[in-house]
């Protein structure tokens, strides 16, 4: 089963349009962390941040907003006012507990991000 | 500020060949990763060590080998290479000695297996 699922493959909006990056994730643990990384074109990851499953409250960083929601396992990443230099691949990830032998850090397949000018 | 680099940046090979790609970080990270990254797969863990001589399987650690004989070089090794595992190779470190989560990562390293 999908630790992580990021069920929009690909999005496409114009210049100035609002978009929400959906991530769902599942898991036992009382204990872990939540992350979005971000894969421009040329091809590096980006890490954009880390939350902790003891922390629900929301975060702002300039047009990048994430909102946490534990009854829903939810960890949703909206771009305000989106720029074509957004456009790239971003990636949502789970990780355990790592006191638990095999627990390690699980990715979602990735939403591809087109912003079109 | 180099951070983490790999070599090389891109790898064309034969099957059966044995091929190291490397990873070298200049902050003393504690914990480093190997992953792949495969289209529909997202990134997948292969090995992570969490200090020098300390290594421990991923996810997807058949037919890989790794070693971490210095702080700041994780290398990870092919020994027969299959075609199944051209792929795009991502080495990460975590930032503080607690914290197992990879932050950083190099540019990648593009494998081709022909």
């Amino acid at each position: 089963a999908q630790k992580v699922t990021q069920a929009q493959t690909e999005i496409s909006v114009v210049e100035k349009e609002d978009v929400t990056l959906d991530c769902v994730y599942e898991t036992r643990d009382t204990t872990y962390y939540l992350f979005w990384y971000k894969q421009p074109p040329s091809g590096e990851l980006v890490f954009l941040i880390r939350r902790n499953s003891f922390d629900e409250q929301n975060e702002i960083s300039g047009r990048y907003s994430w909102n946490f929601q534990k009854s829903t396992s939810s960890f949703n990443f909206t771009i305000t006012a989106s720029q074509v230099v957004d456009s790239a691949v971003y990636f949502c990830a789970l990780s355990e507990a790592w006191s638990v032998p095999g627990n390690q850090f699980y990715f979602g397949t990735g939403t591809s991000l087109t912003v079109i000018p | 500020d180099a951070g983490i680099t790999q070599s090389p940046r891109y790898k064309i090979t034969e099957t059966g060949r044995q091929v190291t790609l490397m990873c070298h970080q200049t902050w003393s990270h504690s914990y480093m990763f190997w992953y792949r990254q495969d289209l529909g797969h997202g990134l997948r863990l292969i090995y992570y060590s969490a200090a020098a001589d300390i290594t421990d399987k991923g996810e997807v650690p058949d037919g890989y080998v790794v070693s971490r004989s210095k702080t700041e070089n994780f290398p990870l090794t092919l020994e027969s290479a299959t075609r199944s595992q051209t792929s795009v190779y991502f080495c990460a470190s975590s930032a503080n000695p607690e914290d197992r989560q990879p932050q950083h990562f190099g540019d990648g390293t593009r494998l081709s297996i022909l």
